[in-house]
């Protein structure tokens, strides 16, 4: 199993460009989240899905979007980035909503 | 609203001494988790607490969650080079809320 992936590993955007971050489990996980790590302020939830086709806003939403078509696939979009969106991005499955998170290994974001 | 704050966010130490890492949030928590992370790399799950007053042992990790089940703490005793990265508390009500994590660098 290759667990929780993501895509790309790195990315650099330029001020109002928008992208599409992309997290797959082969894990037949039902819940997905999507963080955001930046230098010393631990993990913040942007959004969630709890389970296949349900999404939602978790802490930190403004600015991003997100989409759960398939079980094991969780997208998110960034609209019109900016530099305060430079940040390392984590996604996440567990089994059930509460449980054992899965991370992957991270999308690092530079927003020019 | 929910926080889980976390002391210390750095902690020095030379190898063999002991660590510990506390969280405390402002409601009671369903459960906490606790997971580490090795610079570079992603968080990866310790262990899961979930009722009051448990403590449970990982070799040299001892984790415990308060009567209350508003505190946790990790305790590492004679810490290792191994033992090096940041470690997260995340207190589940309904939803996780992570704490900043500690930051542990061991000197050998």
């Amino acid at each position: 199993n290759a667990g929780v992936t993501q895509t790309p590993k790195f990315q650099v955007l330029k001020t109002g460009q928008s992208m599409t971050l992309q997290c797959a489990q082969d894990m037949n996980h039902n819940s997905m989240y999507w963080y955001r790590q930046d230098p010393g302020m631990g993990l913040r939830l942007i959004y969630y899905s709890a389970s296949e086709g349900t999404t939602d806003k978790g802490e930190v939403p403004d600015g991003y979007n997100v989409s759960r078509l398939k079980k094991q696939n969780f997208l998110l979009g960034l609209e019109s980035a900016a530099p305060s969106q430079t940040s390392v991005y984590f996604c996440a499955s567990s089994y059930n909503w509460g449980e054992t998170q899965y991370f992957g290994p991270g999308t690092r974001l530079l927003v020019l | 609203g929910q926080q889980v704050m976390q002391i210390p966010q750095y902690q020095h130490v030379q190898e063999g001494e002991d660590f510990t890492t506390y969280c405390n949030s402002s409601t009671t928590l369903s459960n906490i988790q606790w997971y580490k992370q090795r610079p570079g790399g992603h968080p990866v799950f310790l262990i899961q607490l979930v009722k009051s007053g448990e403590v449970k042992k990982q070799k040299r990790l001892t984790f415990q969650f308060g009567e209350a089940k508003k505190n946790s703490s990790l305790h590492i005793t004679a810490t290792q080079t191994t033992d090096v990265g940041t470690y997260f508390c995340a207190g589940y009500l309904n939803k996780f809320y992570f704490g900043s994590g500690t930051k542990l660098n061991v000197k050998p």
